[in-house]
């Protein structure tokens, strides 16, 4: 099973609202991402988790706040976002960040609009 | 800083051409090099991942190789259809610095029927 999971598939809100994107992997990996794709554009990286630890944060503005909670979830809160915020948002997984064969498996993704 | 190039930006094909997307990285030191596709609006889909001791690796119709002197991959696409319809991303993860994915901007490819 190669499958990640993202919840919820479409999230509109408010720019004063509290959300929360989730996402679920049962591959073992042990290495977590999140990225931000804009229309037309690659993903870009936005934070990565390495072993429940956060790893990687690419100058990511406060309003945006990943959690790990174990090493099958990982959470992205969202407050006080701007308009501009509205993207796809993309999970991944890979076996870990020191393996040459580290392939990185991608879920669906969440559909965020800001109002 | 490694920057990956991927040409055309968009091809249109008719029904059963073979067919060549092209990527290019412009710092040899990679771990990897992975090949994505991704349909409007969804997910990315990892099509086939060579690490850098490889030379090719092949998946059913797709043929990919690397050649990490001269910093050059392809993506072979053998008898193409309609349902291969999409934008082909490829991405390296570099030996230096952060293990993350360094994306070229894609190839949006159109099988017409």
């Amino acid at each position: 099973d190669t499958e990640v999971t993202q919840t919820p598939k479409h999230l509109v809100m408010g720019m004063t609202n509290k959300k929360s994107l989730k996402c679920e992997q049962h591959m073992g990996h042990r290495a977590m991402y999140w990225y931000k794709q804009k229309a037309k554009k690659p993903p870009e990286l936005m934070f990565v988790y390495s072993y429940e630890k956060l790893s990687i944060n690419e100058s990511v503005p406060s309003r945006f706040s990943p959690e790990c909670p174990n090493s099958s979830l990982l959470n992205l809160h969202l407050h006080a976002l701007q308009p501009e915020d509205s993207a796809l948002y993309l999970c991944a997984s890979s076996q870990g960040l020191r393996f040459s064969y580290n392939e990185q498996f991608f879920g669906p993704g969440t559909r965020l609009t800001v109002l | 800083k490694q920057e990956v190039t991927q040409i055309p930006a968009a091809l249109s094909v008719p029904e059963g051409e073979n067919l060549v997307l092209n990527c290019s990285f412009t710092d040899s030191a990679i771990y990897n090099l992975q090949w994505f596709r991704q349909d409007p609006g969804k997910g990315l889909t990892s099509l086939l991942l060579i690490q850098s001791s490889q030379r090719e690796q092949t998946s059913g119709r797709l043929n990919a190789s690397l050649d990490k002197s001269s910093g050059r991959s392809t993506l072979y696409i053998a008898a193409s259809q309609p349902g291969d319809s999409a934008t082909y991303l490829c991405a390296v993860i570099g030996i230096q610095g952060a293990q993350k994915l360094v994306f070229g901007q894609g190839t949006r490819l159109t099988i017409n029927p």
